[in-house]
């Protein structure tokens, strides 16, 4: 399996731009999540996805940030319009979380993110 | 979410053993984890323990973790230069879909 895929791996845009991230989860996870990665705030997640649906999307900072995940093998990540303090790595992860009784979940597994410079 | 916290840095020399700390606040978690992270790269999941489990092993790698005080450790055995990188820890519960609440990050540097 190739993993998570994350495309692009660099972005540099101006103020004021919208930018797109894309993300390409493991074939047969039912559950995609976004996370934000800067020096001052660590790792935070901004939204996950179970079953395509959008569950919790209390970590996306405001209204310029919107999450889509149109079907099981891709999702999108959109900033419109960019600020540079939205400068960080984006990553993207998924999991395959068990909807049995005992519930539980496989690990989740990260791509190598995108690291967005807004000028 | 519920905090998790890492001391911000630990230095070793090579070939001793590494402890990296981490504690949460929240009992509810189900899975504890530790990431690994190299320079430039993204998160590689080294390890993860259950919340009914104290211990687990693999290979230089032990977890410890003392349900009662909330607290997890990572032990690195025979430590090289290789695995100087930034380590961290992560809790996850079921009622949030199991999404990663991430400490800090412990940066390990191991000199020769």
């Amino acid at each position: 399996d190739a993993g998570v895929i994350q495309s692009p791996r660099h972005e540099v845009t101006e103020m004021g731009q919208e930018v797109t991230l894309r993300c390409k989860p493991i074939s047969g996870h039912n559950s995609l999540f976004w996370y934000r990665q800067t020096m001052m705030r660590g790792l935070e997640l901004l939204i996950y996805f179970n079953n395509n649906v959008p569950i919790d999307d209390s970590g996306m900072p405001e209204d310029r940030f919107s999450a889509k995940m149109p079907n099981a093998s891709f999702s999108t990540l959109k900033i419109q319009p960019s600020e540079p303090r939205d400068s960080a790595v984006y990553f993207c992860a998924s999991s395959l979380v068990r909807a049995s009784a005992g519930g539980g979940t496989d690990t989740q597994y990260f791509g190598p993110g995108t690291r967005l410079t807004v000028l | 979410g519920e905090d998790v916290e890492q001391s911000l840095f630990l230095s070793v020399r090579e070939g001793d053993s590494s402890v990296i700390n981490c504690t949460y606040t929240d009992s509810s978690s189900t899975y504890l984890y530790w990431y690994k992270q190299e320079p430039g790269a993204g998160l590689q999941l080294l390890t993860y323990i259950f919340s009914n489990m104290d211990m687990k092993q693999d290979q230089r790698l032990t977890v410890l973790l003392n349900k009662k005080d909330k607290h997890l450790s990572l032990r690195i055995a025979d430590t090289q230069t290789g695995d100087s990188a930034i380590y961290f820890c992560a809790e996850s519960q079921r009622n949030s879909g199991y999404a990663l609440n991430f400490g800090k990050g412990t940066s390990l540097l191991v000199t020769p």
